[in-house]
């Protein structure tokens, strides 16, 4: 079965760059009709999609982000990316990947999640 | 920018029958989805396309949708099912999720 985990650092200083990495395993990112998406959960509150990709490197973008977001992929590795630049305090969350059955137009496998934090 | 409001809390008696809702203009020509998540872990999706459930998610899970509102309902209510439970929809070519809704099973 898909299986999807990120990895990344930890601990980012503000105004740097956040960069995490989901490598999609027990399947093909290039496969069937599904996209690959990022999505985010400050402690204690609630889900905020990131963005999210299709193989073909197709990307939408959540506009209150856009401007400091980009999602790419690496479909020879499985994987795909985040970056998330000018990051303050505000952007301290559970970041997870997930992959969104496209005829389904919902969520159908996360990752585990990685907490990022943001501080000097 | 689209919003999507659910209760922020929802209780329930073992057995009983919960019923979760989430409003947005006009969400019954959207498709709505629901999230579980229980503390420490991932979502699961439980509903999709407001009425279809995943393989493997109990039928005592179902959903429906009219007008602005979807409904998220559990009959027989099971502590298990104590978790947060989170709404999804799209529009305009982005994802937009509910506040989310504690559940609690007393």
């Amino acid at each position: 079965q898909v299986q999807l985990q990120e990895s990344g650092p930890g601990l980012v200083k503000p105004s740097q760059t956040l960069s995490l990495t989901c490598t999609v395993s027990g399947g093909s990112i290039s496969s069937g009709s599904y996209y690959w998406s990022w999505i985010r959960q400050p402690a204690g509150k609630g889900l905020e999609w990131i963005g999210r990709i299709y193989a073909s490197g197709s990307t939408n973008y959540n506009p209150s982000l856009r401007s400091r977001v980009i999602i790419s992929v690496d479909t020879s590795k499985s994987q795909f990316s985040l970056k998330l630049n000018s990051v303050t305090a505000a952007d301290t969350a559970v970041y997870s990947c997930a992959r969104e059955a496209g005829s389904w137009y919902a969520f159908d496998i996360w990752g585990q999640g990685t907490k990022v934090t943001v501080s000097s | 920018s689209y919003e999507l409001t659910q209760p922020p809390s929802v209780s329930v008696s073992p057995g009983q029958t919960a019923s979760i809702t989430c409003s947005g203009d006009k969400l019954g020509d959207k498709y709505t989805c629901w999230y579980q998540q229980k503390p420490g872990q991932s979502p699961v999706l439980v509903m999709y396309q407001d009425s279809k459930r995943p393989s493997g998610i109990p039928e005592r899970f179902s959903g429906s949708s009219s007008g602005n509102t979807a409904t998220l309902t559990i009959s027989g209510t099971q502590a298990m099912d104590e978790a947060d439970y989170y709404c999804q929809a799209w529009d305009s070519g982005t994802v937009v999720f509910g506040g989310g809704t504690k559940l609690t099973v007393l």
